[in-house]
């Protein structure tokens, strides 16, 4: 059983198109996150979500929105797509907001 | 404003050589110290969490340790299958930290047979 399972895994496009990425959780967390990894290795969080309510967006494009049905799914749609968006996107989980995170496999978006 | 820096950016090791990643953080009201092992094309795994100062964890050939300004992640006679990139991570109860995770930017550990 995947705890944090996201997708897709891989994800090739068009600029200007619009994607969305899933994820769930299995893991009865109250809390979820993206994060961005750019090429540098560099993990930043774009968006945090604790019981369906945002709790944190960093400085990111409008472009990007989550949507969090439940507390178990939070989506990530992105409109537009830019080149500069190529990075891998994480979604994670935490038990509550200051907790340690479980990370999913990460969805590589390349932007053509 | 809360940072972490990690050090060395990359390390390299003999099999059997011990040595320490070190991981130094400034945030007002430190919640939780977390590290990561992240392997190419896979997402960070969770290793340890610390809490407050004096503390240690240990998991196989590691162990965390933690200061008021700093965590230690010391790697005992290390394997190859101990390369990766190692990533630290702090959490604040509360400010503009809460809710999320702030990473360093990992050390880079390549240890060779």
């Amino acid at each position: 059983d995947t705890a944090v399972s996201q997708t897709p895994k891989y994800l090739v496009t068009q600029m200007g198109n619009d994607k969305s990425i899933k994820c769930e959780q299995n893991l009865g967390h109250d809390t979820m996150y993206w994060y961005k990894q750019d090429s540098k290795k560099f993990l930043k969080i774009m968006f945090s979500y604790n019981n369906k309510e945002l709790i944190i967006n960093e400085t990111v494009p409008n472009r990007f929105s989550p949507k969090s049905p439940d507390k178990a799914h939070l989506n990530l749609h992105i409109n537009s797509l830019e080149l500069g968006d190529s990075a891998v996107y994480f979604c994670a989980s935490s038990q509550v907001p200051y907790a340690e995170a479980f990370f999913g496999q990460g969805t590589r978006l390349t932007v053509v | 404003e809360d940072q972490v820096t990690q050090s060395p950016e990359a390390l390299r090791l003999q099999e059997g050589e011990s040595s320490s990643l070190n991981c130094s953080y400034t945030v007002s009201g430190l919640r939780g110290l977390f590290w990561y092992r992240q392997d190419p094309g896979k997402g960070p795994e969770f290793l340890f969490t610390l809490y407050s100062a004096g503390e240690e964890k240990e998991k196989e050939r590691l162990k965390a340790t933690l200061t008021k300004k700093e965590s230690f992640l010391h790697i005992t006679a290390p394997k190859p299958e101990d390369s990766a990139t190692y990533l630290c991570a702090f959490s604040n109860a509360g400010g503009t930290s809460y809710g999320k995770l702030t990473f360093g930017q990992g050390t880079i550990l390549t240890v060779h047979p």
